[in-house]
């Protein structure tokens, strides 16, 4: 099972701020890497997918990058409605995992 | 629109069992694989079990292969799951999701509580 690792667990930040998260691949998942989006008592959004490819209506203030073991999702500005938490998930190999998240909140 | 509605939690005592279904609308169910989601209390998200788009091909996370089966009627266009032996670690939100054309989760409902508790 490929375990992915998200840090930090926790992003303070305030509005207008660049937000920088971090997902390790125990081995490598290729570019077959997504992030979503999740907040309390929502759906789950899709934001990236093949690492760097941004979803459907997704804003250009999101970007994703990496390949291999290291990948990294950016927010260039945070607007109030990022605050959550985010997931990276892998489709490289079943079964599917996770990482355990990383929150951002308001500072 | 893209819409999956899920119904069927609730709280179960440890052993007992549940059905959840995820009812589909907004795009041809047929045509496309889904995947059922958990999260429990505080925890992140865990992938559980996958279909694909005919049923033919199927798959579960060894934390509930055995207890767990998930089926689909296209027919309806709703996915379920049937969840046997249900256990207080089983405790948590249920959500099903969308495979999109190359393996993503591109929709998702707003999911269903399951409480297993005595």
């Amino acid at each position: 099972e490929i375990v992915l690792t998200q840090s930090p667990p926790t992003l303070s930040l305030s509005p207008g701020e660049r937000a920088t998260l971090s997902c390790r691949a125990s081995q490598s998942v290729s570019t077959y890497l997504a992030w979503y989006q999740h907040k309390p008592g929502q759906a789950p959004r899709l934001l990236m997918y093949d690492a760097s490819s941004r979803a459907t209506g997704i804003p250009a203030r999101f970007s994703g990058s990496g390949s291999g073991t290291d990948f990294t999702l950016t927010i260039s500005s945070l607007e109030p409605e990022d605050f959550a938490v985010y997931y990276c998930q892998q489709r490289s190999s079943w079964p599917l995992t996770f990482g355990g998240g990383t929150k951002v909140e308001i500072k | 629109e893209v819409q999956l509605l899920e119904s069927g939690g609730g709280l179960v005592q440890p052993g007992g069992s549940l059905r959840l279904s995820c009812a589909a609308s907004g795009f041809t169910f047929s045509s496309y694989g889904m995947r059922w989601v958990r999260q429990a209390p505080g925890k992140g998200l865990e992938w559980i079990s996958a279909i694909s788009s005919s049923g033919g091909n199927i798959y579960y996370a060894d934390s509930v292969r055995g207890r767990f089966t998930i089926s689909r009627d296209n027919s309806k266009s709703t996915l379920y799951l049937q969840m046997n032996s249900l256990r207080v670690e089983d405790t948590a939100v249920y959500y099903c999701a969308k495979r999109d054309s190359v393996g993503w989760n591109d929709y998702w409902g707003q999911g269903t509580l399951v409480t297993v508790s005595s």
